[in-house]
């Protein structure tokens, strides 16, 4: 069964960082794609940023460059997100999720399956 | 970025009822969308991806439809199982897939 199981929940200060986890199992973890979902309290999903499976390329999401950073560690089939310079703005629930693709002709189409448990992190003075 | 929007926001329906979301991307996506159930206090889960296309092991009671910038996701006859909230997302061109607002369905 693909599952990928996250870190716990955090209680960081205005200004720390925070790093998640995200640990694949069931699948070819090398194979797939890693996207990074927020979900603040009462709001959308939000995408963060993704890290490409054969290449280790990365892509954020503007509004985060510059404080968001993904990697990932295969002999462990994890990855991580880590994010700098909390604010209150911050606190929502994380998530990751592997990215599917299914292909015909010369379209794509993914979508993100499974995901994460989730992780709170609570942004607080 | 591409504008993800749906409606309504919420519904109460009856069991055995036929319920309607749509989702209406601000430009045209083709087939490139994506619709999640998530139920509180767990993760999203895929129900039908490519517009129309199942997710195996979803029920056949969902059913999507649409292309361009009108989307449409049915179930066919409402069970007490179906409530939580749905999401719709884009997947068109290179990320941010940008996501809906949901929709929030409950049961009477």
């Amino acid at each position: 069964q693909v599952q990928l199981v996250q870190s716990g929940a955090e209680v960081k200060k205005p200004g720390a960082s925070v790093k998640i986890s995200c640990k694949a199992s069931g699948h070819a973890f090398n194979n797939y794609a890693i996207h990074w979902v927020r979900q603040a309290p009462g709001q959308r999903f939000e995408w963060m940023g993704w890290s490409n499976a054969a290449n280790g390329y990365t892509k954020y999401a503007q509004e985060f460059q510059g404080r968001v950073t993904i990697t990932r560690d295969t002999s462990a089939s994890a990855a991580y997100m880590e994010l700098n310079n909390l604010r209150s703005e911050d606190t929502a629930v994380y998530y990751c999720a592997r990215g599917q693709r299914d292909c015909s002709g010369t379209n794509c189409y993914y979508w993100f399956d499974p995901w994460g448990q989730g992780t709170l992190v609570t942004v607080s003075s | 970025d591409i504008q993800m929007t749906q409606s309504p926001s919420s519904l109460s329906a009856s069991v055995g009822d036929r319920v309607t979301i749509t989702c209406r991307a601000s430009q045209n996506i083709g087939t490139y969308l994506t619709w999640y159930q998530q139920t509180p206090g767990r993760a999203p889960q895929v129900l039908i991806y490519a517009a129309s296309s199942l997710q195996g092991g979803v029920p056949s009671r969902f059913s999507g439809g649409g292309s361009g910038t009108d989307f449409t996701l049915t179930i066919s006859s409402l069970q007490p199982e179906d409530f939580g909230t749905y999401y719709c997302q884009h997947s068109y061109g290179t990320p941010p897939w940008t996501f809906g607002q949901g929709t929030k369905v409950e049961i009477k």
